[in-house]
């Protein structure tokens, strides 16, 4: 199957930095990529969307001034959590698909905030 | 209650068992997803589907639009199989809403 790379796979920081996380997509070009962030013993959550060459589409609930997303390739989008605090401490996972076929999951991002 | 829900919530086998997750959903999708997410976080898509059944190797997955359920199978279940299993409803615009996931554990 197609492959999604994260980077990095792990990051701890110090609160109040900002942190940006990459997602490529390495066998295909995706026109669309998800961002989600999954708290301990808790399923997937949803924060955005986004498209190639257009503006995310945020989930309710999601700051877009906090969770800031660039998709400026077909092949890549990253993830800046800006200002990081604590309970911003969480995995965060993005999948890329192509013309509403399968979404294709990165391995994650692991993101501690001290 | 959740747009999507699953049972159990954890499960237990052992090695050769058949396994059954199931999964409601309250939306109307385009299709119903089956992931698999192993300890180390990484997630696997497993089956996406939109009517009738599909299998790969021992697991075989199907889906009732009429009744909104769908299940996931294991024959011969094996203690690599131990993992979370997802299952997730693509709305509009590809978006994909998760159940809680089932923490499936295969002892030897």
């Amino acid at each position: 199957g197609a492959v999604v790379s994260q980077h990095p796979s792990w990051v701890i920081c110090k609160s109040g930095t900002s942190v940006k996380i990459e997602c490529r997509s390495l066998d295909f070009q995706a026109t669309t990529m998800f961002w989600y962030r999954q708290f301990p013993k808790q399923s997937l959550m949803l924060m955005a969307t986004s498209n190639e060459g257009s503006k995310a589409t945020y989930e309710q609930g999601v700051e877009k001034d906090k969770f800031l997303i660039n998709h400026a390739s077909l092949t890549l989008s990253t993830l800046t959590v800006t200002s990081a605090h604590p309970e911003d401490s969480s995995f965060y996972i993005c999948s890329a698909s192509l013309a509403q076929e399968t979404q294709y999951f990165g391995p994650g991002t692991r993101l501690l905030v001290l | 209650k959740n747009e999507v829900e699953q049972s159990p919530q954890n499960l237990t086998a052992q090695e050769g068992e058949f396994i059954t997750i199931n999964c409601s959903y309250s939306v109307g999708i385009s299709a119903l997803h089956w992931l698999q997410q192993h300890p180390g976080g990484g997630i696997v898509s497993l089956f996406m589907l939109s009517s009738g059944k599909k299998k790969h190797g021992r697991l075989i997955a199907t889906i009732n639009i009429q009744e909104k359920h769908s299940s996931l199978h294991i024959t011969a279940s094996h203690p690599r199989d131990s993992a979370v299993y997802i299952c997730a409803a693509e709305t509009s615009g590809s978006r994909l809403t998760f159940g809680e996931g089932t923490q499936l554990t295969v002892n030897p």
